[in-house]
């Protein structure tokens, strides 16, 4: 089975403070993305990379920044942490599907709170 | 740009069927999806359509596509307690790595 590793379920950090949410996927998969969820918003999209040190800017990324050092490894960045970042944060990568479709693997999410 | 809708929440007894609806405005879009949140887990996609099809039956599980209202549905028949979670519609356009999400639809079933 695919495996989305997120490094830490729950995380309480300080206004201000630098935040590294990492992620790691075992399946050697080219596209990985950030989304935070947040209650009637859905899912959003941070950022994506497809490639190893390649990024792409999605629907909200400011305040963000991604790094992508290794293939398996999508790290999300808040550079300076503020309280309207706190949120749910989905890691994910993906394969194709029929064609030019991607199916998306999920890891179980960080739960940050900024105080 | 993109944008997909979904009602928040949805309640029905067991054994009923569930209708999960959604819409979306991209008429690019050439993938739709279906994924399901349990709680306290990540998503995972139950069941996805190509845009030129009308219809996929998988189990329990029809999905509806109305390309030219721009209307995606999910059935669940004999809804059961353990299909209580969140569901969410997704769309890709062809060409493109980024799968746009809705709001998602909380799914309550009733003993």
């Amino acid at each position: 089975d695919v495996k989305v590793t997120q490094s830490s379920r729950y995380l309480v950090k300080r206004t201000g403070e630098k935040v590294f949410l990492e992620c790691v996927q075992d399946m050697d998969h080219e596209n990985m993305f950030w989304y935070r969820q947040d209650p009637g918003l859905g899912l959003r999209l941070i950022y994506f990379s497809y490639d190893v040190k390649m990024k792409e800017k999605g629907d909200i990324p400011e305040g963000y920044s991604v790094s992508r050092e290794k293939k398996e490894r999508f790290s999300l960045i808040l550079e300076s942490a503020s309280t309207n970042q706190t949120s749910m944060y989905l890691c994910a990568s993906s394969s194709p599907i029929g064609g030019s479709g991607e199916k998306l693997f999920f890891g179980s999410g960080t739960q940050l709170s900024v105080l | 740009g993109e944008d997909v809708e979904q009602s928040l929440f949805l309640s029905v007894r067991e054994g009923d069927s569930s209708v999960i609806n959604c819409t979306y405005t991209d008429s690019s879009s050439t993938y739709l999806y279906w994924y399901k949140q349990e709680p306290g887990a990540g998503l995972q996609l139950l069941t996805y359509i190509f845009s030129n099809m009308d219809m996929k039956q998988d189990q329990r599980l029809t999905v509806l596509l109305n390309k030219k209202d721009k209307h995606l549905s999910l059935r669940i028949a004999d809804t059961q307690t353990g299909d209580s979670a969140i569901y969410f519609c997704a769309e890709k356009a062809g060409g493109y790595q980024k799968v746009t999400f809705g709001t998602g639809t909380k799914l309550q079933v009733i003993p």
